[in-house]
């Protein structure tokens, strides 16, 4: 069974732009996390989509949303992009909402110059 | 936002040698404790994870201790290989809620 995919894995983005980086979850997998890695904050959960609605919020600011389609691909938008937004994202998938174990994508290393 | 303790920052030990990685935790209402293995340029992997019904989980050369009431957890890895050099997290969250915390690694490094 193919693993969790995100796309692209590497982008360069500038100050004040926007990005959407995509995840696909494993086959079968409804629920989609989104984490942001930094070296300075560690794993941060940003936020969780199942069956197309958002289940759950981390504490980031309005400018980092996300949407789910029907086929559990889901997909995080990140507006007026800030220096501080370089990161490592992650997107894990899980069976479903509330289902533990998570399985973690290789993530999309955004670098904001 | 910084729930889970996790210690050391970084281990080093001898190959065969027993790694042993700590974290504590604050929220009673955590009841589900995965491990994750991080290789340079990878995502994360679930390694081993455990619930609070249980004091310790085994699979293979990892083992999770818990104690639930000092809220802490820790993996002990034995026979420690240099291919198990990684970055090593623990976390910790509600088994119904996918808003897991993770605390800030352990960079391992297994030296043969």
């Amino acid at each position: 069974k193919a693993g969790v995919t995100q796309t692209p894995r590497y982008l360069i983005k500038t100050r004040g732009q926007q990005v959407t980086l995509s995840c696909s979850p494993i086959s079968g997998h409804r629920s989609v996390s989104w984490y942001q890695q930094t070296p300075g904050q560690g794993l941060q959960f940003l936020f969780e989509y199942f069956s197309e609605t958002q289940r759950n919020k981390g504490n980031f600011p309005g400018r980092f949303s996300g949407r789910q389609f029907s086929n559990s691909r889901s997909e995080m938008n990140v507006s007026t992009l800030e220096l501080g937004d370089s990161a490592l994202y992650l997107c894990a998938s899980s069976l479903g909402s509330g289902l533990g174990e998570q399985y973690f994508g290789p993530g999309t290393r955004l670098t904001v110059t | 936002q910084q729930q889970v303790k996790q210690s050391p920052q970084s281990l080093i030990v001898q190959k065969g040698g027993i790694s042993i990685i700590n974290c504590a935790y604050e929220n009673t209402a955590f009841d589900y404790f995965p491990w994750y293995q991080q290789f340079p340029g990878k995502g994360p992997a679930l390694l081993i994870a455990i619930r609070p019904d249980v004091s310790e989980k085994k699979e293979g050369r990892f083992t999770i201790s818990f104690n639930k009431s000092a809220k802490q957890f820790s993996l002990h890895i034995m026979d420690s290989q240099p291919g198990d050099s990684a970055t090593y997290f623990c976390a910790a969250g509600e088994y119904n809620n996918n808003d897991m915390r993770f605390g800030a690694g352990t960079r391992l490094t297994v030296k043969p």
